[in-house]
Protein backbone atom coordinates (compact mmCIF):
# COMPACT_ATOMS: atom_id res chain seq x y z
CA UNK A 1 0.00 0.00 0.00
CA UNK A 2 1.06 3.87 -0.50
CA UNK A 3 3.41 5.22 2.07
CA UNK A 4 2.11 8.74 3.42
CA UNK A 5 4.50 11.44 5.22
CA UNK A 6 2.82 14.05 6.17
CA UNK A 7 4.39 17.18 7.62
CA UNK A 8 4.31 18.54 10.56
CA UNK A 9 3.52 16.42 12.99
CA UNK A 10 2.33 19.05 15.20
CA UNK A 11 2.36 22.76 15.30
CA UNK A 12 1.03 25.58 18.21
CA UNK A 13 -0.25 28.52 16.53
CA UNK A 14 -0.92 31.63 17.31
CA UNK A 15 -4.60 32.73 16.36
CA UNK A 16 -4.79 35.22 13.14
CA UNK A 17 -2.01 33.49 11.28
CA UNK A 18 -1.89 30.19 8.73
CA UNK A 19 -0.68 26.81 8.56
CA UNK A 20 0.27 24.79 5.48
CA UNK A 21 -0.13 21.19 5.94
CA UNK A 22 2.01 19.13 3.52
CA UNK A 23 1.58 15.30 2.26
CA UNK A 24 3.48 13.32 -0.12
CA UNK A 25 2.77 10.03 -1.15
CA UNK A 26 5.28 7.52 -2.23
CA UNK A 27 3.34 6.91 -5.80
CA UNK A 28 1.28 8.30 -8.20
CA UNK A 29 -2.73 8.89 -7.04
CA UNK A 30 -5.46 10.69 -8.59
CA UNK A 31 -7.15 11.57 -5.91
CA UNK A 32 -6.00 12.78 -2.40
CA UNK A 33 -8.44 13.69 0.54
CA UNK A 34 -7.76 16.04 3.71
CA UNK A 35 -9.88 15.70 6.43
CA UNK A 36 -10.23 16.88 9.89
CA UNK A 37 -10.80 15.65 13.62
CA UNK A 38 -11.70 18.26 16.05
CA UNK A 39 -11.09 17.10 19.51
CA UNK A 40 -12.89 13.94 20.83
CA UNK A 41 -14.94 13.64 17.54
CA UNK A 42 -14.81 11.63 14.34
CA UNK A 43 -13.16 12.36 10.98
CA UNK A 44 -14.66 14.63 8.59
CA UNK A 45 -13.74 15.09 4.87
CA UNK A 46 -13.30 18.96 4.31
CA UNK A 47 -12.05 18.61 0.14
CA UNK A 48 -10.92 16.46 -2.19
CA UNK A 49 -8.02 17.42 -4.05
CA UNK A 50 -7.30 16.34 -7.81
CA UNK A 51 -4.59 16.81 -9.96
CA UNK A 52 -4.89 19.81 -12.53
CA UNK A 53 -8.26 21.21 -11.29
CA UNK A 54 -9.70 22.77 -8.28
CA UNK A 55 -10.05 20.98 -5.45
CA UNK A 56 -13.82 20.05 -4.19
CA UNK A 57 -15.09 21.38 -0.76
CA UNK A 58 -17.81 19.46 1.23
CA UNK A 59 -20.52 21.15 2.71
CA UNK A 60 -19.44 23.84 5.49
CA UNK A 61 -15.69 24.15 4.18
CA UNK A 62 -14.29 26.89 1.48
CA UNK A 63 -11.68 27.69 0.04
CA UNK A 64 -10.48 30.88 1.68
CA UNK A 65 -10.23 29.36 4.80
CA UNK A 66 -8.74 25.99 3.79
CA UNK A 67 -6.74 26.59 0.48
CA UNK A 68 -5.71 23.82 -1.40
CA UNK A 69 -2.38 22.77 -4.02
CA UNK A 70 -2.12 19.60 -5.68
CA UNK A 71 0.90 20.67 -8.35
CA UNK A 72 1.43 16.71 -8.87
CA UNK A 73 0.09 13.48 -8.50
CA UNK A 74 2.08 12.85 -5.17
CA UNK A 75 1.93 15.82 -3.44
CA UNK A 76 -1.05 18.15 -1.85
CA UNK A 77 -1.03 20.88 0.68
CA UNK A 78 -4.00 22.01 3.06
CA UNK A 79 -3.61 25.50 4.69
CA UNK A 80 -5.06 26.26 7.29
CA UNK A 81 -6.38 30.04 7.20
CA UNK A 82 -6.51 33.03 9.50
CA UNK A 83 -6.50 30.70 12.43
CA UNK A 84 -8.80 30.44 15.46
CA UNK A 85 -8.79 28.06 18.33
CA UNK A 86 -11.81 26.23 16.91
CA UNK A 87 -9.64 25.14 14.24
CA UNK A 88 -7.50 23.13 17.10
CA UNK A 89 -7.56 19.60 15.45
CA UNK A 90 -6.27 16.72 14.09
CA UNK A 91 -6.01 17.38 10.09
CA UNK A 92 -4.63 13.68 7.73
CA UNK A 93 -4.81 13.40 4.32
CA UNK A 94 -5.69 10.18 2.98
CA UNK A 95 -5.37 8.36 -0.56
CA UNK A 96 -7.42 5.76 -2.21
CA UNK A 97 -4.41 2.72 -1.88
CA UNK A 98 -4.72 -0.76 -4.46
CA UNK A 99 -5.36 -3.59 -2.06
CA UNK A 100 -4.80 -6.69 -4.94
CA UNK A 101 -8.17 -6.30 -6.55
CA UNK A 102 -9.71 -3.46 -4.44
CA UNK A 103 -9.05 -0.53 -2.77
CA UNK A 104 -8.63 0.52 0.99
CA UNK A 105 -7.71 4.25 1.98
CA UNK A 106 -4.39 5.15 3.46
CA UNK A 107 -3.87 7.84 5.96
CA UNK A 108 -1.08 10.38 6.54
CA UNK A 109 -0.29 10.06 10.37
CA UNK A 110 -1.88 13.86 10.79
CA UNK A 111 -1.17 17.02 11.86
CA UNK A 112 -1.90 18.01 15.72
CA UNK A 113 -2.75 21.55 15.22
CA UNK A 114 -3.28 23.84 18.43
CA UNK A 115 -4.31 27.71 18.35
CA UNK A 116 -3.58 29.96 20.81
CA UNK B 1 -27.80 10.17 2.41
CA UNK B 2 -25.33 8.24 3.88
CA UNK B 3 -24.86 7.89 7.71
CA UNK B 4 -22.40 5.58 10.25
CA UNK B 5 -24.31 5.55 13.49
CA UNK B 6 -21.98 3.83 16.08
CA UNK B 7 -24.59 4.13 19.18
CA UNK B 8 -21.65 3.56 21.74
CA UNK B 9 -19.83 6.30 22.56
CA UNK B 10 -16.73 4.69 25.01
CA UNK B 11 -16.60 0.67 26.45
CA UNK B 12 -15.06 -0.34 29.35
CA UNK B 13 -13.98 -3.68 29.82
CA UNK B 14 -11.24 -5.99 31.73
CA UNK B 15 -8.46 -7.69 29.70
CA UNK B 16 -9.29 -11.33 28.33
CA UNK B 17 -13.01 -10.12 27.67
CA UNK B 18 -14.68 -10.56 24.61
CA UNK B 19 -16.11 -6.87 23.82
CA UNK B 20 -18.51 -6.11 20.31
CA UNK B 21 -18.47 -2.47 18.98
CA UNK B 22 -21.88 -2.35 17.12
CA UNK B 23 -21.77 -0.30 13.77
CA UNK B 24 -25.54 0.09 11.73
CA UNK B 25 -25.37 2.24 8.44
CA UNK B 26 -27.63 3.73 6.00
CA UNK B 27 -27.17 4.14 2.22
CA UNK B 28 -29.55 3.91 -0.95
CA UNK B 29 -26.57 2.32 -2.89
CA UNK B 30 -26.63 -0.94 -3.54
CA UNK B 31 -22.68 -1.06 -4.07
CA UNK B 32 -20.68 0.08 -1.15
CA UNK B 33 -17.68 -0.55 0.81
CA UNK B 34 -17.89 -0.81 5.05
CA UNK B 35 -14.69 -0.49 6.97
CA UNK B 36 -13.09 -0.61 10.29
CA UNK B 37 -10.09 1.74 11.74
CA UNK B 38 -8.40 1.62 14.76
CA UNK B 39 -7.05 4.81 15.51
CA UNK B 40 -4.43 3.94 19.14
CA UNK B 41 -3.80 7.18 21.39
CA UNK B 42 -0.59 8.08 18.93
CA UNK B 43 -3.10 9.21 16.62
CA UNK B 44 -3.03 7.05 13.32
CA UNK B 45 -5.45 5.61 11.75
CA UNK B 46 -4.83 2.12 11.39
CA UNK B 47 -7.03 -0.27 8.38
CA UNK B 48 -8.73 -3.77 10.21
CA UNK B 49 -10.90 -4.74 7.37
CA UNK B 50 -12.69 -3.82 4.20
CA UNK B 51 -16.19 -5.39 3.23
CA UNK B 52 -18.44 -4.71 0.00
CA UNK B 53 -21.96 -5.15 -0.26
CA UNK B 54 -22.46 -8.00 -1.86
CA UNK B 55 -20.19 -10.51 0.54
CA UNK B 56 -21.73 -11.35 3.59
CA UNK B 57 -19.58 -14.02 4.44
CA UNK B 58 -18.04 -13.22 8.45
CA UNK B 59 -14.66 -12.99 8.38
CA UNK B 60 -12.46 -13.68 11.29
CA UNK B 61 -8.84 -12.45 11.86
CA UNK B 62 -6.84 -13.86 14.69
CA UNK B 63 -9.22 -12.48 17.83
CA UNK B 64 -10.79 -10.17 16.17
CA UNK B 65 -13.99 -11.10 13.85
CA UNK B 66 -16.82 -9.31 12.03
CA UNK B 67 -20.59 -9.95 11.52
CA UNK B 68 -22.15 -7.90 8.08
CA UNK B 69 -26.13 -8.38 8.71
CA UNK B 70 -27.24 -6.53 5.69
CA UNK B 71 -30.72 -7.10 6.40
CA UNK B 72 -30.10 -4.89 9.10
CA UNK B 73 -27.56 -2.75 7.88
CA UNK B 74 -24.92 -3.57 10.19
CA UNK B 75 -21.31 -4.27 10.44
CA UNK B 76 -20.12 -5.00 14.22
CA UNK B 77 -16.50 -6.03 15.47
CA UNK B 78 -16.06 -8.11 18.02
CA UNK B 79 -12.37 -8.68 20.02
CA UNK B 80 -11.99 -12.02 21.37
CA UNK B 81 -9.44 -11.94 24.39
CA UNK B 82 -9.32 -8.55 24.62
CA UNK B 83 -5.51 -6.97 25.44
CA UNK B 84 -4.88 -3.30 27.25
CA UNK B 85 -2.77 -2.85 23.70
CA UNK B 86 -6.71 -2.59 21.92
CA UNK B 87 -7.02 0.21 23.99
CA UNK B 88 -8.38 2.67 21.24
CA UNK B 89 -10.74 4.62 19.18
CA UNK B 90 -12.65 2.29 16.14
CA UNK B 91 -14.02 3.54 13.47
CA UNK B 92 -16.58 2.39 11.52
CA UNK B 93 -16.57 3.87 8.11
CA UNK B 94 -19.07 3.21 4.40
CA UNK B 95 -17.72 4.49 1.13
CA UNK B 96 -18.89 4.98 -2.73
CA UNK B 97 -17.46 6.65 -5.02
CA UNK B 98 -13.81 7.08 -3.13
CA UNK B 99 -15.16 9.25 -0.55
CA UNK B 100 -15.30 7.52 2.78
CA UNK B 101 -17.90 8.44 5.68
CA UNK B 102 -16.71 7.93 9.11
CA UNK B 103 -18.91 6.94 12.39
CA UNK B 104 -18.41 9.24 15.24
CA UNK B 105 -16.16 6.77 16.73
CA UNK B 106 -16.52 3.89 20.15
CA UNK B 107 -13.48 4.23 22.40
CA UNK B 108 -12.41 1.15 23.96
CA UNK B 109 -10.93 0.67 27.29
CA UNK B 110 -9.22 -2.54 28.26
CA UNK B 111 -8.39 -2.65 31.82
CA UNK B 112 -5.79 -4.26 33.05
Amino acid sequence: SAVISQKPSRDICQRGTSLTIQCQVDSQVTMMFWYRQQPGQSLTLIATANQGSEATYESGFVIDKFPISRPNLTFSTLTVSNMSPEDSSIYLCSVPTPQGSWYGYTFGSGTRLTVV
Amino acid sequence: AQKVTQAQTEISVVEKEDVTLDCVYETRDTTYYLFWYKQPPSGELVFLIRRNSFDEQNEISGRYSWNFQKSTSSFNFTITASQVVDSAVYFCALSRDDKIIFGKGTRLHILP
